[in-house]
């Protein structure tokens, strides 16, 4: 019973391609967030959303579109990927409107060449 | 100054050690604070919250200086398995609702 799931687990992909990736939780909670972990291991915040709506974006190129197409789900969609884009990226999620415990999926791994 | 700030490490220390981690906070406003387990390569967990009081739980306590802005995390009785980077986690209350994650700090614990 995975609380909080994302897909896929690795992605390696060719500089200036689009991709996306997955997010679902299962836990009944009303914000899901996406963080950036670059190979500093720093944990940087780019999106949350509260039941849909936005309602932080972090300083993050646009070419980062997020899409919540219900409360259980964000995705993250990347258009014309870059070299630095390479980290780790989580999904969370918390009970709340943001500031509180949050719980995370695995991450995914990517990679751009 | 960082918003959460940890001494990066690592901390090498044998089984059985005590060690301790400090974290501080810039706001003094912040609201709710926590530590993180991250092991290698995987997502980072909650270890436990720390209330105003302290807390314990297990071998690990955790303590709340809002004075001087900092909490801690002491590991007694060190085990392999707590080898992983420690993340502390503050809602720093800037209206922003959301988590600010420290750097973490790495233990390393030796047989």
């Amino acid at each position: 019973d995975t609380a909080v799931s994302q897909t896929p687990k690795y992605l390696v992909t060719q500089m200036g391609n689009d991709k996306s990736i997955k997010c679902e939780q299962n836990l009944g909670h009303d914000t899901m967030y996406w963080y950036k972990q670059d190979s500093k291991k720093f944990l940087k915040i780019m999106f949350s959303y509260n039941n849909k709506e936005l309602i932080i974006n972090e300083t993050v190129p646009n070419r980062f579109s997020p899409k919540s197409p219900d409360k259980a789900h964000l995705n993250l969609h990347i258009n014309s990927l870059e070299l630095g884009d390479s980290a780790v990226y989580f999904c969370a999620s918390s009970l709340g409107r943001g500031g509180e415990t949050q719980y995370f999926g695995p991450g995914t791994r990517l990679l751009v060449l | 100054r960082k918003e959460v700030e940890q001494d990066p490490g690592p901390f090498n220390v044998p089984e059985g050690a005590t060690v301790a981690f400090n974290c501080t906070y810039s706001n003094s406003a912040s609201q709710s604070f926590f530590w993180y387990r991250q092991d290698c390569r995987k997502e980072p967990k909650l270890l436990m919250s720390v209330y105003s009081s302290g807390n314990e739980d297990g071998r690990f306590t955790a303590q709340l200086n809002r004075a001087s802005q900092y909490i801690s995390l002491l590991i007694r009785d060190s085990k392999l398995s707590d080898s992983a980077t420690y993340l502390c986690v503050v809602n720093l209350d800037t209206g922003r609702r959301a988590l600010t994650f420290g750097s973490g700090t790495r233990l390393q614990v030796q047989p």
